[in-house]
């Protein structure tokens, strides 16, 4: 079946610093989903993306859609400590309604 | 606007009893999902509705569970008997027919002992 790939598990990172992270699969996606979970509480959209090599941003956010269309990647910048939380990526493929989720990185900031 | 509403947040039983969770859908969405979160499994889909008919429930992992959607501004998630391996958290989501962004209830945190 369908995966989606992100790694490392766990970032730690340092107030003001920016991170990226990346979400890879060997399927084809057509739309890509970037969420974050906060503890106790259900994910969160952040960015949505629809077509190849487009790229979003949503305040300190920035995500890509890969040009092969089995990537993503969202880039947080000056990183501040309420970005702690679990980012997801989540691919949909059309043909049906399914999102793949992947397992999530969990981000750290030290203040 | 409401976001998706779930009910109750937090839910303790005892094995074998039977489990109801609620979901309202934000209005006007098509399509609704109910997941299941674990550490070790991650976001599990186990149903979802189109309309109010169910179009895929092959990750409904027991004849235990069972999911209806009687409107389109209701639908219940039901485990009889409960069993600890069930202890999770229970997500719904919606969303509408021309657009691909899921959106999330706050979940419902089920402890089974």
């Amino acid at each position: 079946g369908q995966q989606l790939n992100q790694s490392p598990q766990s970032m730690f990172i340092q107030e003001g610093e920016d991170v990226s992270m990346n979400c890879t699969s060997s399927s084809i996606f057509n739309t890509w989903l970037w969420y974050k979970q906060e503890p106790g509480e259900g994910p969160v959209l952040l960015i949505a993306l629809y077509k190849a090599g487009e790229l979003t941003s949503n305040g300190r956010l920035t995500a890509q859609f890969g040009i092969t269309r089995k990537d993503s990647f969202l880039n947080i910048s000056a990183s501040i400590p309420s970005d702690v939380g679990i980012y997801f990526c989540a691919g949909l493929t059309g043909a049906n309604s399914k999102l793949t989720f992947g397992k999530g990185i969990t981000l750290s900031v030290r203040p | 606007d409401a976001g998706v509403i779930q009910s109750p947040r937090h839910e303790v039983t005892e094995m074998g009893q039977e489990v109801t969770l609620r979901c309202k859908p934000i209005s006007g969405h098509d399509y609704l999902f109910w997941y299941r979160q674990t550490m070790m499994r991650g976001l599990e889909l186990l149903i979802y509705f189109n309309n109010n008919v169910p179009i895929d429930d092959s990750g409904m992992p027991e004849d235990r569970f069972s999911a209806k959607m009687p409107n389109a501004s209701f639908s219940t998630l039901k485990i009889q008997p409960s069993e600890p391996r069930d202890s999770a958290v229970y997500f719904c989501a919606s969303r509408r027919l021309s657009y691909n962004e899921q959106f999330f209830g706050p979940g419902t945190r089920l402890t089974v002992l």
